[in-house]
């Protein structure tokens, strides 16, 4: 069976501050994994995401990934976070069956930036 | 960017009636998926849909759920005889084979 965790479901944070909302999985085959991220009432936009290669990651808006096969982690961060990223990010993989691709989310992160 | 395009953006319906939320995918693209997400709770998978048939189904995709192409565009997600509980945002998604899975902006059903 799969899972994704998102330990934190609340991050508070300062606007100019780092943040790292982290996400880990289990699976007991290789993955592909995922960040997106839901606006207040809009949809889900892909952040970026690992599929193979280099396990640090960047996607849009200045986030950054880092795949860690270890600890089967896949941690998103950003060096400094303006109001305009909060939102709610959610952690997602997909299992590398050979079958559809289909993403199992996790429960989400709220990241709430403040003044 | 291409966009995958959900109607109606918000639907009210009476506990028992039929609703069908409607999705037309980005253009060539193969694999449609339906997710739903109940308000504070995580994104769900319903169904995924392949060369005109289901490819996989939740346990939640049960018989009031179906889903179809009926012109080779649109995408459907039926709910036969909706129950309070199905309230929920209900999000199309399609790819084009790739690992990358485009959604659109979501559903809003409010059952009553």
């Amino acid at each position: 069976a799969q899972s994704v965790t998102q330990l934190d479901s609340q991050v508070p944070v300062f606007e100019e501050a780092p943040v790292e909302l982290r996400c880990n999985y289990s699976s007991s085959v290789s993955v592909y994994l995922f960040w997106y991220v839901q606006y207040p009432n809009q949809g889900l936009q892909l952040l970026l995401k690992y599929l193979s290669g280099s396990t640090l990651v960047k996607g849009i808006n200045g986030f950054e990934a880092e795949f860690n096969k270890s600890q089967t982690s896949f941690h998103l961060r950003k060096p400094s976070v303006h109001i305009s990223d909060t939102a709610e990010y959610f952690c997602a993989v997909i299992l590398l069956t050979g079958g559809g691709n289909k993403l199992t989310f996790g429960t989400g992160t709220q990241l709430k930036v403040e003044l | 960017e291409p966009e995958v395009t959900q109607t109606p953006s918000h639907q009210v319906t009476q506990m028992g009636q039929e609703v069908i939320l409607r999705c037309v995918p980005i253009s060539n693209h193969l694999y449609f998926y339906w997710y739903r997400q109940i308000l504070g709770q995580k994104v769900e998978f319903l169904v995924s849909f392949y060369n005109n048939e289901i490819s996989e189904k939740s346990e939640i995709f049960d018989d009031q759920f179906s889903v179809e192409r009926p012109d080779g565009s649109n995408f459907t997600l039926k709910i036969r005889s909706t129950k309070l509980e199905d309230s929920a945002m209900y999000f199309c998604a399609t790819a084009g084979g790739g690992s990358t899975i485009y959604f659109g902006e979501g559903s809003w059903l409010t059952v009553v």
